[in-house]
């Protein structure tokens, strides 16, 4: 099992639409959680971190769920400029370092 | 946020030679850098953490001897890649904590260098 896992997608969705993507990690002792996002070719920029207790910047919520090891994150009002892949980030217990899903591929059209 | 560096963005090389990637860290000071790669439709994989004044701490799987790290100061990593083969065509990106994100968890990256071996 992939220590953090994603769907690829696509989404492919309208403008002003709302989506969610979910994550699973394997590691239950995992305490930092990130989403980044990836435009085409270019490096990754952290999008949030997410807490516990969840948390809203905007149009983005971001869930944890310890019990089942999941994350998501919702987007509303989806915009053209939303169009990118974000990625899932967990650190490795122990270490400083971060595990990266493969990312969701979103893309938001006219 | 803080800013880190990398150049150059793009190298394309022949088959054998060495290619040298700079990362730098523009506004605060690094006393570890983390190098990962990525192929294409594939995750980030972490490469090698940079130490400063010390040696790289190299991931399972990755050639140390082929994937040469330097980090003679604070503010500078290099990554060389050492008779360079097709198969090492990646993006390379290099990434920091500064102060803050030690705390927050946050990686700050480079803009990444696309490596074409041909």
């Amino acid at each position: 099992r992939k220590e953090v896992e994603q769907d690829p997608g696509p989404f492919n969705v309208p403008e002003g639409a709302t989506v969610a993507f979910n994550c699973t990690y394997s590691n239950s002792a995992s305490q930092s959680f990130f989403w980044y996002r990836q435009d085409c070719r270019k490096e990754p920029k952290l999008l949030m971190s997410v807490y516990s207790s969840g948390n809203e910047d905007g149009r983005f919520t971001a869930q944890l769920n310890r019990a089942s090891q999941y994350i998501s994150l919702l987007i509303r009002d989806s915009k053209l400029s939303d169009s990118a892949t974000y990625l899932c980030v967990v650190n490795e217990v122990g270490t400083d370092k971060l595990i990266f899903g493969t990312g969701t591929r979103l893309q938001v059209f006219p | 946020g803080a800013v880190v560096s990398q150049h150059p963005s793009w190298v394309i090389c022949k088959s054998g030679t060495s290619v040298k990637i700079e990362c730098r860290s523009l506004d605060f000071q690094a006393t570890t850098m983390f190098w990962y790669r990525q192929f294409p439709k594939q995750s980030l994989m972490l490469m090698a953490t940079s130490n400063e004044g010390s040696k790289a701490t190299y991931e399972q799987g990755v050639e140390k001897d082929k994937f040469l790290i330097n980090h003679a100061s604070l503010t500078l990593s290099t990554l060389t890649v050492t008779s360079a083969h097709p198969e090492d065509s990646s993006f390379y990106i290099c990434s920091a904590k500064d102060r803050v994100s030690w705390v927050t968890g946050e990686l700050f990256f480079g803009e990444g260098s696309r490596l074409t071996v041909l």
